[in-house]
């Protein structure tokens, strides 16, 4: 039972241009988003958050959208660049419910930017 | 510098045959937790901690062990390790629980 799901496992774009990945969640006791990027040998490490109170939270070139009826976020990134190149995991948590420590993961997606 | 160490990095061990991983953090999280990642799966919560002596099971508990006898300490164990567990794992502490974790860098366990 995927309750985040990512179903793009990859996306190729170009430098420059924008890269929109998409996370689906069927959880509707989410109430915290995240994204996390991933290098390969390391660690995820956090990228941007959002709270369901909100519908858009912006970091630089990142901008996370959240739209809770369609239970559907992206994470958007622009100007696109090399050093971007990453596995990108979208998470949710029920800050809300009992299991407060509980970070539920999406499948991942494979980002490539191209020079 | 603030992190999370896990040890081993890479551990090739047999069918049966118990093993620890450990994981220690530095920056006095309430939270710590350990992750498993697998092609097409994502991560995946095997097990989280609230604080001292306070353990939660995650997605996937089967077949692993965990205890927190100190705050900064939540080693991964496996009694009785099988194919099924060659996996990619993760531990991870955070102060704010479900807002995010901070990721150790990984540990590589095949079980042959």
């Amino acid at each position: 039972d995927q309750q985040v799901k990512q179903n793009s496992p990859s996306l190729s774009v170009q430098e420059g241009r924008i890269s929109i990945l998409n996370c689906d969640y069927t959880n509707s006791m989410f109430d915290y988003f995240l994204w996390y990027k991933k290098y390969p040998a390391e660690g995820p490490t956090f990228l941007i958050s959002i709270s369901s109170i909100k519908d858009k939270n912006e970091d630089g070139r990142f901008t996370v959208f959240l739209n809770k009826s369609a239970k559907h976020l992206s994470l958007h990134i622009v100007p696109s660049q090399p050093g971007d190149s990453a596995v990108y995991f979208c998470a949710a948590s029920a800050l809300g419910g009992t299991s407060y420590g509980k970070l539920t993961f999406g499948q991942g997606t494979i980002l490539t930017v191209h020079p | 510098e603030a992190q999370v160490t896990q040890n081993p990095r890479y551990l090739i061990t047999v069918t049966g045959k118990k093993l620890t991983v450990t994981c220690s953090q530095n920056m006095n999280h309430e939270y710590m937790s350990w992750y498993r990642q697998d092609p097409g799966l994502g991560l995946r919560q095997i097990y989280y901690s609230m604080n001292v002596e306070v353990t939660d099971k995650g997605d996937v508990p089967e077949g692993y062990k965990v205890s927190r006898k100190e705050k900064r300490n939540f080693p991964l164990i496996l009694e009785s390790p099988s194919p099924n567990q060659t996996s990619l794992y993760f531990c991870a502490s955070s102060f704010l629980g479900g807002q995010g974790y901070t990721f150790g860098s990984g540990t590589r366990l095949t079980v042959v």
